[in-house]
C-alpha cells in the first residue's frame, strides 16, 4: 500500500472555479503534512503547510483530518496561473524523508 | 541565485554506462537529499545527508548507486552501469537541522539511458 494516496486527475476548471483536491495517508505515525506545487518540467515548491487546525493562504485553504488520515486543499477563485500538478506530501515521526502522492494534475480553463 | 543548483540539468548516456550527477544546495543548509522522480509519479526517496554524514538510504539505492557529500556541501550521486529503468528526474533538495521538513529542491537532472 501506498505511503499517500491521490487522485490523479486530471480536473479541468473555468476561471473563477473553486476546485478541491483530497489525498490519504496509510501511517497513523504521519507528523508533518504539505501541499506542494509542480510545474511542467520543474521541480516541486512549498505551497502550504498543514495544520491540525486548519490553516488559510489567501485562495488556499488547507485541512486535516487525523482520524480519517485525510488532507484537503481547496482553491478559491481558480487563475490561469494555478494550472500545475498538486502533490500531496507526508513525513513521518522520526523520518528524514518525505512521502510523496502521485500529484494532482489541475489545468485551468480561460 | 541563491538556490540549490543542480548539473548537468540534462544527461543521455548508453546503457552499461556511469554517469554522475552533482548538487550544490543552498549554503546554510546542512542537510541534503535527494529523490527520483519517474513521469506521472511524485519524488521518491533515495538517500539523505547531515553535513557530511550519509544517515539514511532507501531499499530503492541499489549498489549501483553511490551518492557522497565528502565536505558537508556539495554532493555527488553515480549510477554506475546505467540501465533503462534509471531513465527518470534525479532531484536534490537541502534543508535546514530543525525544520528538515521545509525542504527546497534544485531544477534536477534529467537521465535518459538509451
Amino acid at each position: 500500500r501506498k505511503e499517500v494516496e491521490q487522485d490523479p486527475g486530471p480536473f479541468n476548471v473555468p476561471e473563477g472555479a473553486t476546485v478541491a483536491f483530497n489525498c490519504t495517508y496509510s501511517n497513523s505515525a504521519s507528523q508533518s503534512f504539505f501541499w506542494y506545487r509542480q510545474d511542467c518540467r520543474k521541480e516541486p515548491k512549498l505551497l502550504m503547510s498543514v495544520y491540525s487546525s486548519g490553516n488559510e493562504d489567501g485562495r488556499f485553504t488547507a485541512q486535516l483530518n487525523r482520524a480519517s488520515q485525510y488532507i484537503s486543499l481547496l482553491i478559491r477563485d481558480s487563475k490561469l496561473s494555478d494550472s500545475a500538478t498538486y502533490l500531496c506530501v507526508v513525513a513521518q515521526t522520526g523520518a528524514n524523508n518525505l512521502f510523496f502522492g502521485t500529484g494532482t494534475r489541475l489545468t485551468v480553463i480561460p | 541565485d541563491t538556490g540549490v543548483s543542480q548539473n548537468p540539468r540534462h544527461k543521455i548516456t548508453k546503457r552499461g554506462q556511469n554517469v554522475t550527477f552533482r548538487c550544490d544546495p543552498i549554503s546554510e543548509h546542512n542537510r541534503l537529499y535527494w529523490y527520483r522522480q519517474t513521469l506521472g509519479q511524485g519524488p521518491e526517496f533515495l538517500t539523505y545527508f547531515q553535513n557530511e554524514a550519509q544517515l539514511e538510504k532507501s531499499r530503492l539505492l541499489s549498489d549501483r548507486f553511490s551518492a557522497e557529500r565528502p565536505k558537508g556541501s556539495f554532493s555527488t550521486l553515480e549510477i554506475q552501469r546505467t540501465e533503462q529503468g534509471d531513465s527518470a528526474m534525479y532531484l536534490c533538495a537541502s534543508s535546514l537541522h530543525g525544520s528538515s521538513y521545509e525542504q527546497y529542491f534544485g531544477p534536477g537532472t534529467r537521465l535518459t539511458v538509451t
